[in-house]
């Protein structure tokens, strides 16, 4: 069974910060990985999207990389902003299923 | 990209009534769609897998008949929860995937807030 870990459970940093959040995953055997953020109260909105067979993906100050073998990704965050704040949630696809992880809930300071 | 709906997107109702909450997938189709839920300060937990013209696969310790999904179209899924009590408020999030497959990718519904008095 696919259990998804991230840490940190929080993390509070200053504005402009760069930033590393951590996920590993127990079954190597996936399809593909997303990070996705939620904000509180909301649905989910997918950030990137890494299939099993790249080593990363990036999207503006976003940046994920996955190490397959070993079962972990990290999501590195650039220049963090205030509206950054938000839940992050790491999820590995296998066999059609996505288990998410408990996630990492990022608050940016001003 | 591919837009996934869900109706309603709040609902407030007395312990003991039924609730439908529906996905739709507006751009495509769907022949599999899941459901999600997701209590405070948790992370999603998957429910069942929602199939066209079949029945629904359930997670273990879902209650089937609790729950019960029907998958009547290629661009909607309904989840009803029976006889709803207070326990049974949570956020129900449900995804699809988008007619090519080559992705792999799940895109997600906005949610339905689920209250039971």
């Amino acid at each position: 069974k696919q259990e998804v870990t991230q840490i940190p459970a929080a993390l509070s940093v200053p504005e402009g910060e760069n930033l590393v959040l951590n996920c590993s995953f127990t079954d190597s055997a996936i399809y593909n990985l997303q990070w996705f953020r939620q904000d509180p109260g909301k649905g989910l909105t997918s950030l990137l999207l890494i299939q099993s067979s790249q080593r990363e993906q990036t999207s503006g100050r976003l940046n994920a990389s996955l190490d397959k073998s070993s079962g972990r990704s990290t999501l590195y965050i650039a220049a963090s902003q205030p509206g950054d704040s938000a839940t992050y949630l790491c999820a590995p696809n296998r066999d059609d299923k996505i288990i998410f992880g408990k996630g990492t809930r990022l608050h940016i300071l001003p | 990209g591919a837009v996934v709906s869900q109706h309603p997107s709040r609902v407030i109702c007395k312990s003991g009534t039924s609730v439908k909450i529906e996905c739709r997938s507006l751009d495509f189709q769907a022949t599999t769609m899941f459901w999600y839920r997701q209590f405070p300060k948790k992370s999603l937990m998957l429910m069942a897998t929602s199939n066209e013209g079949s029945k629904a696969t359930y997670e273990q310790g879902v209650e089937k008949d609790k729950f019960l999904i029907n998958h009547a179209s290629l661009t909607l899924s309904t989840l009803t929860v029976t006889s709803a009590h207070p326990e049974d408020s949570s956020f129900y999030i449900c995804s699809a995937y988008s007619g090519d497959r080559s992705y792999n990718e799940q895109f997600f519904g906005p949610g339905t807030r689920l209250t039971v008095l």
